[in-house]
């Protein structure tokens, strides 16, 4: 079946710590996206990536790093810069020139 | 003003009432235009996808688009308790492959049995 994996569904960090979120796509797709969700706040973009070994920041970039180096896979690390990291983290993926993006099912960050 | 405004709800309906969810916009550049369902503790899941104005039919769901009012809704007829989710509408000027699609803040629904 094709589609996109996030792993682990729930993660707990302490303060202090960076941490990484995994997103993996079997659909082709050139394009891949990190954004956070917070209640009430909608979907935030961090990062975004058109081609393997390139990538954009998104409206809420600091404090969160990102690698493109193959073109399945599109990790995020959530680093101790991060102010305030609990939140639902979801990865997307679309076409390159395509405008419908896919969604993963998302991991769910807790800073302890 | 924001870019895209959408009513947070909760919007609760018997089951078979006929939903109606919108949102408005202020930039007159988006042509592109998606509504997601997002059921609780899941990712997002793409419903329907329409291109500058008109109407798109896909079983139950209907998806309209107004750019003269900037102004899209999706109706759902024969409302079932499996439909109850938070809807995000969805958009952009060129596509979104470049990061610019631009999300309303959903709609939660619930249809009561």
């Amino acid at each position: 079946d094709g589609g996109i994996t996030q792993s682990p569904k729930y993660l707990f960090r302490k303060e202090g710590q960076n941490v990484t979120l995994s997103c993996e796509q079997n659909l082709n797709h050139d394009a891949m996206y990190w954004y956070r969700q917070d209640p009430g706040q909608g979907l935030r973009l961090i990062y975004y990536s058109q081609i393997v070994n390139d990538f954009q920041k998104g409206d809420i970039a600091e404090g969160y790093s990102v690698s493109r180096e193959k073109k399945e896979s599109f990790p995020l690390t959530v680093t101790s810069a991060q102010k305030n990291p609990t939140a639902f983290y979801l990865c997307a993926s679309s076409k390159r020139s395509g405008n419908e993006q896919f969604f993963g099912p998302g991991t769910r960050l807790t800073v302890l | 003003q924001k870019e895209v405004e959408q009513d947070p709800g909760p919007l609760s309906v018997p089951e078979g009432a006929i939903v109606s969810l919108n949102c408005t916009y202020s930039n007159s550049a988006f042509q592109y235009f998606m509504w997601y369902r997002q059921y609780s503790r899941k990712g997002p899941e793409l419903l329907m996808y329409t291109y500058s104005s008109g109407n798109k039919e896909d079983g139950r769901f209907t998806a309209q688009v107004d750019k003269s009012s900037k102004y899209i809704s999706l109706f759902i007829r024969d409302s079932q308790p499996s439909d109850s989710a938070t809807y995000l509408c969805a958009m952009s000027g060129d596509g979104g492959s470049q990061g610019n699609l631009i999300f309303g803040k959903g709609t939660k629904l619930s249809v009561k049995p």
